[in-house]
């Protein structure tokens, strides 16, 4: 299968740093890439979707002032926090999928924890 | 949304023995679902999909039924291992441009040797 590749795979940062997580397909061209987020015990709660060289779709609730979306290339999406707060301390988990694929393809996920 | 504290249904059964976990989605539209498998700390793996226009796919060791009357979906793993504990997402894909997936709430499936 495809495989996708975000980084770090954990983080702790102090409250007000602000944090960049990385997500690369290596194998294939990343035409939508996805991000979510995970509470303990819980399912994937969908954060925002973004298409290669256009600007990222929030879902409703999600400031998309404080989680940044680039999806600079067909390989490349990151997400940034900003200005983080322990509130924000969660699993975040990128996904891809490519042209004509249904099918996401998920990164190993990244624990952000915040002082 | 998700409710706070929320427990996640818990599926335990005997290695070797056959495990079928269910999963109920919303949306009569939706064209498109598939299975994950999560393990602690990592993130979903694919594990099976189906189109809407069949009721049955099998792939190796496991199998997803879709019987769309009563929007149910199941997975079904035979033989089960311990290396198939983990936490099992259904997801349904509705409508929208981008593909995107709902995810269920998921179930915790504890396989004992």
């Amino acid at each position: 299968g495809a495989v996708v590749s975000q980084h770090p795979s954990w983080v702790i940062c102090k409250s007000g740093t602000s944090v960049k997580i990385e997500c690369r397909s290596l194998d294939f061209q990343a035409t939508t890439m996805f991000w979510y987020r995970q509470f303990p015990k819980q399912s994937l709660m969908l954060m925002a979707t973004s298409n290669e060289g256009s600007k990222a779709t929030y879902e409703q609730g999600v400031e998309k002032d404080k989680f940044l979306i680039n999806h600079a290339s067909l390989t490349l999406s990151t997400l940034t926090v900003t200005s983080a707060h322990p509130e924000d301390s969660s699993f975040y988990i990128c996904s891809a999928s490519g042209t004509g694929r249904n099918i996401q393809y998920f990164g190993a996920g990244t624990r952000l924890s915040v002082l | 949304g998700e409710s706070v504290g929320l427990h996640l249904p818990t599926l335990s059964v005997q290695e070797g023995d056959n495990s079928i976990i269910n999963c109920a989605y919303s949306n009569s539209a939706s064209d498109y679902f598939i299975w994950y498998k999560q393990e602690s700390g990592k993130g979903p793996q694919f594990i099976i999909d189906i189109r809407s226009n069949m009721d049955k796919r099998q792939g190796q060791r496991v199998t997803v039924l879709l019987n769309k009357t009563v929007k149910h979906l199941s997975l079904q793993i035979a033989a089960t291992q311990p290396g198939d504990s983990a936490v099992y997402f259904c997801a349904e894909r509705g409508g929208g441009s981008q593909g995107n997936l709902i995810f269920g709430k998921g179930t915790k499936l504890s396989v004992k040797p």
